[in-house]
């Protein structure tokens, strides 16, 4: 059964690199053909989509973050990871990873959630 | 940027239909999918290129999209379909995958 399992430090200081890792059990990413990302919801406001990857290293970013993140995989670790740079407090959020669809237009829908980890951006 | 509208709340009697709309620019050239969103849990899709059900999904859940309108429809509401919902797709000019701005379901 895949499970998906984010990990990150819970307070990050402002202007600093807010760092996430998901953790993917139940499948191996090498021999999976999903996309994988990140999206993230601010207290009190909606859904925002950050970055997508395939394991041959396909990468799609939400353009008003592209310049502050980067998505990578670790296949030998069965992770994915985000690194979102200069955070500021309207980067508290939180920030879930998710098996996204075989396409990156992912027609299928979002099934697989991690339970998302808070991340404060906070002095 | 790609947008995706929703109306801020939508209330229904318990047994009666709610309608929770999503508009966006020619958005029925594209698929849509539709989550259930509860406090302190994740997303949860209930409908996929706009009006398939996943498994395990009640039927009184349906999705359409024509025009620059996709539609979720809950028929025969119950308390425990309270929650925000958000519609979702992707727009190819800009590459990103988008969400709706959120539809707050109230049962009562």
């Amino acid at each position: 059964q895949l499970q998906l399992e984010e990990s990150g430090p819970g307070l990050v200081r402002p202007s600093e690199t807010l760092s996430l890792v998901c953790s993917v059990s139940g499948v191996s990413l090498s021999g999976s053909s999903y996309f994988w990302g990140w999206i993230r919801q601010p207290p009190g406001k909606g859904l925002e989509w950050i970055a997508s990857i395939s394991k041959s290293g396909n990468i799609y970013y939400n353009p008003s973050l592209e310049s502050r993140v980067a998505i990578s995989i670790d296949m030998s670790k069965n992770q994915f990871s985000l690194k979102l740079s200069s955070v500021t407090h309207t980067d508290t959020a939180v920030y879930y990873c998710a098996r996204m669809g075989t396409l990156i237009a992912t027609p299928e829908g979002i099934v697989h959630w991690g339970q998302g980890t808070l991340a404060t951006i906070s002095s | 940027s790609y947008d995706l509208t929703q109306p801020l709340s939508v209330s229904v009697s318990p047994g009666q239909t709610a309608s929770i709309t999503c508009s966006g620019d020619e958005l029925e050239n594209k698929y849509v999918s539709w989550y259930q969103k509860k406090a302190g849990r994740s997303p949860f899709l209930v409908i996929y290129e706009d009006k398939k059900r996943p498994s395990g999904i009640p039927e009184r859940f349906s999705g359409s999209n024509s025009g620059n309108t996709a539609t979720l429809t809950i028929s025969g509401a119950q308390a425990v379909d309270e929650g925000d919902y958000y519609c979702q797709t992707w727009d190819s000019s800009t590459t990103s995958l988008v969400f709706g701005t959120g539809t707050k379901v109230t049962v009562l």
